[in-house]
This record gives structure tokens, sequence and C-alpha cells, in this order.
């Protein structure tokens, strides 16, 4: 199984913080990684596809890049609604693997 | 408006068996890969499972792999997941899960709310 490994496991930023949240695969999968958004007692939220690729409607200060073994999230000028955790995961190989999860605090 | 809604989730014992639905409207339902995905209380998500719009392509993780069926009524708009020989290990929230495979790239794009399935004594 491929396996994904997300940094920091969580971290503590201030609304207009720009914050970055790297996630890194066991092997390389090209740019099939999504990013995904979830909040406390919600089911997650599809951000980003491959790698790049922003899902409508979510703001532009979401950006994703990355390819091969390397990826990050950023998010610029946050706000207090970007508390949530967010996952990457891998859609390359079956079985589709996530990463742990990175808790953002604003 | 895309709605993927679950249920059949509860409490049953070890050895046990569940049938979760998943009613889904607003597209073609017949037209998109469905997959399952699991969150244990309090952990990360685990891919369990996925089927073509056709009902072919049907793929398993290992940890499920001969206890659980995926399968679909198209004519429904319903995906199910029949689980048996449950262990403590798969309780879990189980979220339905819609994916275009657009550019032969998968993602999940739309979930349902999750329905809880509880393994215990």
């Amino acid at each position: 199984d491929i396996q994904m490994t997300q940094s920091p496991s969580s971290l503590s930023a201030s609304i207009g913080d720009r914050v970055t949240v790297t996630c890194r695969a066991s092997q390389s999968i090209s740019n099939y990684l999504n990013w995904y958004q979830q909040k406390p007692g919600q089911a997650p939220k599809f951000l980003i596809y491959a790698a790049s690729t922003l899902q409508t409607g979510v703001p532009s200060r979401f950006t994703g890049s990355g390819s091969g073994t390397d990826f990050t999230l950023s998010i610029s000028s946050l706000q207090p609604e970007d508390s949530a955790i967010y996952y990457c995961q891998q859609s390359y190989k079956i079985p589709y693997t996530f990463g742990q999860g990175t808790k953002l605090e604003i | 408006e895309v709605q993927l809604v679950e249920s059949g989730g509860g409490l049953v014992q070890p050895g046990g068996s569940l049938r979760l639905s998943c009613a889904a409207s607003g597209f073609s339902f017949n037209t998109y890969w469905m997959h399952w995905v699991r969150q244990d209380p309090g952990k990360g998500l685990v891919w369990v499972s996925r089927i073509k719009g056709d009902g072919s392509g049907i793929l398993y993780a290992d940890s499920v792999k001969g206890r659980f069926t995926i399968s679909r009524d198209n004519a429904k708009n319903i995906l199910y997941l029949q689980m048996n020989s449950l262990r403590a290990e798969d309780t879990a929230v189980y979220y339905c899960i819609r994916d275009p495979d657009y550019g032969g790239k998968s993602y999940f794009e739309n979930w349902g709310q999750g329905t809880l399935v509880t393994v215990s004594s």
C-alpha cells in the first residue's frame, strides 16, 4: 500500500496568516493527489484534485502543488472558518490511502 | 443538488451482519463510480470499497475482503454495503461517496453524512 505522511500533525495560526501543509507519498504517485477539509461533526469536504485543481466554489486562498512524492496545500489569508482537519489522499493505486490529517487551529 | 443519504448503521454483536444503504439523488447515478470510506472514531479515513457505474470494477480493502460486499441498484439509485462477520475493528462511521473519475483521476467529490456502525457485545 502507498503510505501518505502529512506534516505537521497540528498547527496554530492567526487570522490573515499563510500556512502550508505537506504531504509525502511513499512512492511516486504523479499528480494523483487530492485534498479534503473536515470540520467537527461533519463529513469531509472535497477541496482539490490532481494536486492543484481547485474544486468549484472553494476559495482561491487555497492552493495545491506538487508532483511525484511531495505535495503541499497552502492557505493564504487565513479565515476563522478555515479551522479544520486537512487530509491528503492518493488515487494512484488501490487501495486509495489518506494521510493522517493536519489539524489547523486559528 | 447532489445528495447522498446513508442508512442502516447501528449496534451489532461481533460476528453479526449489517447492510448499509446510500440513497443517491440529483445526478445520473448509473454513470458514476461510488465508494465506501470509513472513519474510526476520532481517527483517520480508510477506503473500503468501490464500484463502477455499471456494477463492474469492484474492489475491496484487504481488511474487509471476503466479509463485505458492495453492490448497487441503478433502477432505485441506491448503493449498498453488505457487512458480514463483523469485528470490533469495523466500528466506524461509514461514508458513501460519489467519484466523477474525471480525466481518469479518481476523487471523492461528494460525501454523505455518514452512518455509525458499532460492533460490540
